[in-house]
This record gives structure tokens, sequence and C-alpha cells, in this order.
């Protein structure tokens, strides 16, 4: 068990759909990533959060948001969905000092139709 | 920009072979370096990590790593593989940011099957 939370495990949704994933770090851990895996695509970075403020961003649609909350936890939202969004939607956390490792949730698996 | 080649998209070897699987990676100053594993249905769980020091570094699962910095490697090795390690393996390269924490970028991972 890696400590991180990831909610919904499997979400099923119709194109132009919204949906919320949620994801709950380590305890300690200020820094949230995402990363999106898909069969073409394989592990691509989204975005990442650091004490509540955006620190990087990768290949994070204009659809797609995300935000972390005073408490830590994060939320990826995806918008207008279409048949290409879906995925396995991975959360990483890791401490802001140390050798600067991630550990992941389970991942949620978002299928759209 | 940092990037990940794994070049065997696929391994197959028979149970208590020895293996090796290859990274090579990309980036302009001494990397961070990982080896995550990936079960089925499962997140990626840390193998071993290089940031500095011994060039060999050892792992959970009887899994060693070296690094090259000549040959730009940090290729996965196992001495006797079991049925247990059938899964996919993804090297990963990072880049310290601001504020701390640490993007990592991936390689698009090697499938091992392990023949009984």
């Amino acid at each position: 068990d890696s400590g991180v939370t990831q909610t919904p495990k499997h979400l099923i949704t119709a194109t132009g759909q919204r949906v919320t994933l949620r994801c709950s770090p380590r305890s300690g851990d200020l820094s949230v990533y995402w990363y999106q895996q898909s069969l073409d695509q394989g592990l691509q970075f989204l975005i990442q959060y650091y004490n509540g403020e955006e620190r990087a961003k990768g290949n994070i649609l204009e659809r797609f948001s995300a935000q972390q909350f005073p408490d830590l936890h994060s939320e990826l939202n995806l918008s207008s969905l279409e048949l290409g969004d879906s995925a396995l939607y991975f959360c990483a956390s890791s401490s802001e000092v140390g050798t600067g490792e991630l550990f992941f949730g389970e991942g949620s698996r978002l299928t759209v139709l | 920009a940092q990037s990940v080649t794994q070049p065997d998209i696929h391994i197959t070897v028979s149970e208590g072979a020895s293996l090796e699987l290859r990274c090579n990676y990309s980036y302009g100053a001494t990397p961070y370096l990982f080896w995550y594993v990936q079960s089925p249905g499962q997140g990626l769980q840390l193998l071993l990590k290089y940031f500095s020091g011994d060039t060999l570094v050892q792992g959970i699962k009887g899994f060693e790593a070296e690094f090259k910095r000549s040959q730009s490697s940090f290729n996965l090795r196992k001495p006797s593989v079991h049925w247990s390690d059938a899964a996919e393996y993804f090297c990963a390269v990072g880049a310290r940011g601001e504020g701390g924490g640490n993007k990592l970028t991936f390689g698009t991972g090697t499938q091992l099957k392990v023949e009984l």
C-alpha cells in the first residue's frame, strides 16, 4: 500500500460529459502529480501541484483542469470527454525533501463510451 | 528535455533464468533514475532508485540496476526470475523541480513474460 488513495477506481461515462477524479496523497507529502496511462501514449505527465499551487505542467489538455486543496487532496476535472480520453489516470505524491521518488495510487480507470 | 528509451517492448524468459531489462536516458545533468513495476490492474511500485553514490543499486524483490554514465544507461537485472515477476517494468528519469518533488519522465515500458 503506497498510502496514496484514488477514487473512483472505475468510471464509465459518455462522450461530452464531465468527471472528477480525486486523490489523497501520502500523509505529509505536499506534492501531487497526475499522470495519464493509455495504450498508445504510455505514461504521460499531466500536471504537478505543490502545497496548493501549480508547479509544473505537462501534456494536459485545455479540457482538463486540476487543483489541490488546503488539506492537500487533489482533484482532476475532465470535461467535454472524448473517446480518446479513455485511460488509466494515476495520482502520485512525493515529499518536498528526499530522493524524489513518486508514490503512486492504484489509478482511476476511465471509460468513455 | 529529459527522455527515456526502453528498447524492448516484450521480453520472455524462463523461470530461474537471469534477466536484464534495458534503459537509456537523456538528461543534461546527473539524473535521478528509477525503476517501477506495474502488475495488471495495479499502480506503479518502486523497485529501486539511483540519485548519487554507488552506481550499483539494490532494490526490492532481488532486483538490482547499474548506472553507467558513459553509456547513459540504467539497466535492471535479476539473477533468477520467478513466475511472480511477470509484469510491466518502467524506467524513469527525474529532474528536481521547484518546490521540491520530482517530475518523472517514463519510458514506454517492457512487458515481461515468465515461462514455467
